[in-house]
């Protein structure tokens, strides 16, 4: 499974827009890159997957260039209840039944 | 639709005492099932995976085990609880449709906050 890298905490204000960035240096050409989101207390939630360019869905956006070795989670003019723990993961599950989740970037958002 | 129900929902035992969390999925067969661990303010550890009955791969050596009795249950045991068991425990699923291409959302259930003193 290819490692991710992303920080561990942003802060942010309402009503703009927050880009998270992950690190994943060693995709393997079958992986897809997906986040999660988990506030306190709950368990994480699917919020977005990609594979290449750009995918868009009613939450967020998520940007993945070229080389697929980065990708960048976007949420467009966060609210305070946009604060919450942001997971990438890289995975292949018809490789691994398995997904490791790392330490995730834990975003606060700001009045 | 598919639901995930984890029960209880919150746990205090004592050291030494014995464990029992069940997980249970609704509306879908032969899910792969998942048991994670989240210490206070750490990031999410996988402990045990399952892709059918009976079938446990366990990630971590430790004092906990699971059993997968039924095609939808789920459960984690110890013998006797650490106080290093403490922390927040979800089950969560996942469907076994592959495609060529794809990477499986996991579902995850509302966590049973376990507290070991």
């Amino acid at each position: 499974l290819a490692k991710t890298t992303q920080p561990i905490s942003m802060d942010s204000y309402e009503g703009q827009e927050v880009n998270i960035t992950c690190s994943h240096n060693n995709i393997a050409t079958n992986d897809y890159i997906t986040w999660y989101q988990q506030f306190p207390s709950q368990g994480p939630r699917f919020i977005i997957q990609g594979y290449k360019t750009k995918v868009t869905n009613e939450v967020a956006s998520l940007f993945i260039p070229a080389d697929r070795k980065s990708s960048t989670l976007s949420l467009p003019r966060v609210s305070l209840s946009d604060t919450a723990v942001y997971y990438c993961l890289v995975g292949d599950s018809w490789r691994d039944d398995k997904i490791i989740f790392g330490k995730g970037t834990r975003l606060h958002i700001l009045p | 639709s598919q639901t995930i129900h984890q029960w209880p929902a919150t746990l205090v035992q004592p050291v030494g005492s014995p464990l029992s969390l069940e997980c249970t999925v609704e509306g879908t067969s032969n899910p792969n099932l998942y048991w994670y661990r989240q210490a206070a303010g750490r990031g999410l550890q996988l402990l045990f995976y399952s892709v059918g009955i009976g079938q446990i791969s366990s990630e971590v050596p430790q004092n906990l085990s699971a059993s997968r009795p039924q095609d939808r249950q789920f459960i984690l045991s110890s013998k006797k609880l650490l106080l290093s068991d403490s922390g927040f425990y979800l089950c969560a699923w996942s469907s076994t449709g592959r495609s060529a291409v794809s990477y499986n959302e996991q579902f995850f259930g509302p966590g049973t906050r376990l507290t070991v003193l």
